[in-house]
């Protein structure tokens, strides 16, 4: 069983929708990531959180340590919101452990 | 502040050929990792270095992937020969402290073909 699991693995959306990924992982960590990959390679972190809920724009990211899930909201999707969504883990071992992925498209 | 900088970007080349891959990462960032990504699949590791000193390399395929970070700030990862297999994306990132407890940085990747 893999240490972090991520879902659905595709989405698409038509834009203005709400958007929920989820991710559930198995071990003990000291925060997760949530990252935005676009076609072409880059990784953009977009949140690190450790505890509770953080906003950043139309982003929205919780986690709920205890039940070891974390969930990554985008409000009134846009086109450009279309990437891969990535769920990652660190820990005692201080790397990241990354999930597989979520790719999301949104369509005008 | 500028972001981890990557080149080339882009390299297609002939299985058994040499490639060499080179990354800066954002200035004051102590600690710089190499990450493998195969399409469809998250990243894989491939080494960390803290400074200029290797931390964790146990899934760099070491017959023929070889990393250094001399001086402790710019780093090159070189992979000869290279095989089929190789074909990714490699993601250099930095941080601040290799705890954890700070994001990590990512450049743009440099994609690689073999054929």
């Amino acid at each position: 069983k893999n240490e972090v699991e991520q879902s659905p693995q595709n989405l698409t959306a038509q834009e203005g929708e709400f958007i929920t990924i989820n991710c559930s992982y198995s071990v003990g960590i000291s925060a997760l990531h949530w990252l935005q990959q676009h076609p072409g390679g880059g990784i953009v972190s977009l949140f690190m959180l450790s505890s509770g809920k953080k906003k950043h724009g139309r982003l929205i990211a919780t986690i709920n340590i205890q039940e070891k899930h974390s969930s990554l909201h985008i409000t009134a999707s846009h086109p450009r919101d279309s990437a891969v969504y990535i769920c990652a883990l660190s820990g005692s071992a201080r790397q990241l452990t990354f999930g597989s992925g979520t790719q999301l498209t949104v369509l005008p | 502040e500028a972001g981890v900088a990557q080149s080339p970007r882009y390299k297609i080349i002939e299985k058994r050929q040499s490639v060499a891959f080179w990354c800066n990462p954002i200035s004051g960032h102590a600690t710089l990792y190499w990450y493998q990504q195969i399409l469809g699949q998250g990243p894989k590791l491939l080494i960390q270095f803290q400074n200029n000193g290797v931390v964790d390399d146990s899934q760099l395929p070491k017959d023929r992937f070889s990393a250094e970070r001399l001086k402790g700030v710019d780093s090159t990862l070189k992979i000869q020969p290279a095989k089929l297999e190789d074909s990714a994306v490699y993601l250099c990132a930095s941080s601040l402290d290799p705890s954890g407890g700070y994001e990590q940085y990512f450049g743009p990747g440099t994609r690689l073909t073999v054929t």
